[in-house]
């Protein structure tokens, strides 16, 4: 079974703080990828990475940056959290010319 | 430009059959999804069909494409409560490169006795 495993369900952040969302997959695919959800608005691509230590902007990259150190790992860095950016986050990971890409299971970051 | 559109709500009595409809704007799309998300959770790959088929059965679940009206359906037979949840359609376009999604705001599919 594919596994993508985000650290925190719930996390609770002030503003300015710096936020680190962490993401590793166990299934040695190339590419990662951070969403945000929002009602009513479905998914938005953040930042995408489909190598090592290699990054591209998604819809919506602006006060979020990304970290691929590591194959397996995928980190989302809010530089000075923001209350507008209290929401849901997804990874995702999928197999370069694969098909299908999972999910973990969420990361729902409030920032007061 | 891409974009992907459906309804936000559907309500159906449990036993009936649910549909859940999606438009997609992008012709060159390769693969078409139905993602399901429960309270709480993560979003859980239901089913997907690549864009030279017209359908696809999987057990109570059918996936219809119409390419030419760029439609997509997500038919569920026999609906019990455990279905309710939010139901996303997503396209992966051509140029998205390295399997990109668009997904669209999700169908929140509520299952009444």
């Amino acid at each position: 079974d594919v596994k993508v495993t985000q650290s925190s369900r719930y996390l609770v952040k002030r503003t300015g703080e710096k936020v680190f969302l962490e993401c590793v997959q166990d299934m040695d695919h190339e590419n990662m990828f951070w969403y945000r959800q929002d009602p009513g608005l479905g998914l938005r691509l953040i930042y995408f990475s489909y190598d090592v230590k290699m990054k591209e902007k998604g819809d919506i990259p602006e006060g979020y940056s990304v970290s691929r150190e590591k194959k397996e790992r995928f980190s989302l860095i809010l530089e000075s959290a923001s209350t507008n950016q209290t929401s849901m986050y997804l990874c995702a990971s999928s197999a370069q010319g694969g098909a299908e890409a999972f999910f973990g299971q969420g990361t729902r970051l409030t920032v007061v | 430009g891409e974009d992907v559109e459906q309804s936000l709500f559907l309500s159906v009595r449990e036993g009936d059959s649910s549909v859940i409809n999606c438009t997609y704007t992008d012709s060159s799309s390769t693969y078409l999804y139905w993602y399901k998300q429960e309270p709480g959770a993560g979003l859980q790959l239901l089913t997907y069909i690549f864009s030279n088929m017209d359908m696809k059965q999987d057990q109570r679940l059918t996936v219809l494409l119409n390419k030419k009206d760029k439609h997509l359906s997500l038919r569920i037979a026999d609906t019990q409560t455990g279905d309710s949840a939010i139901y996303f359609c997503a396209e992966r376009p051509l140029s998205g490169g390295y399997n990109k999604l668009i997904f669209g705001a999700g169908t929140r599919l509520a299952v009444h006795p």
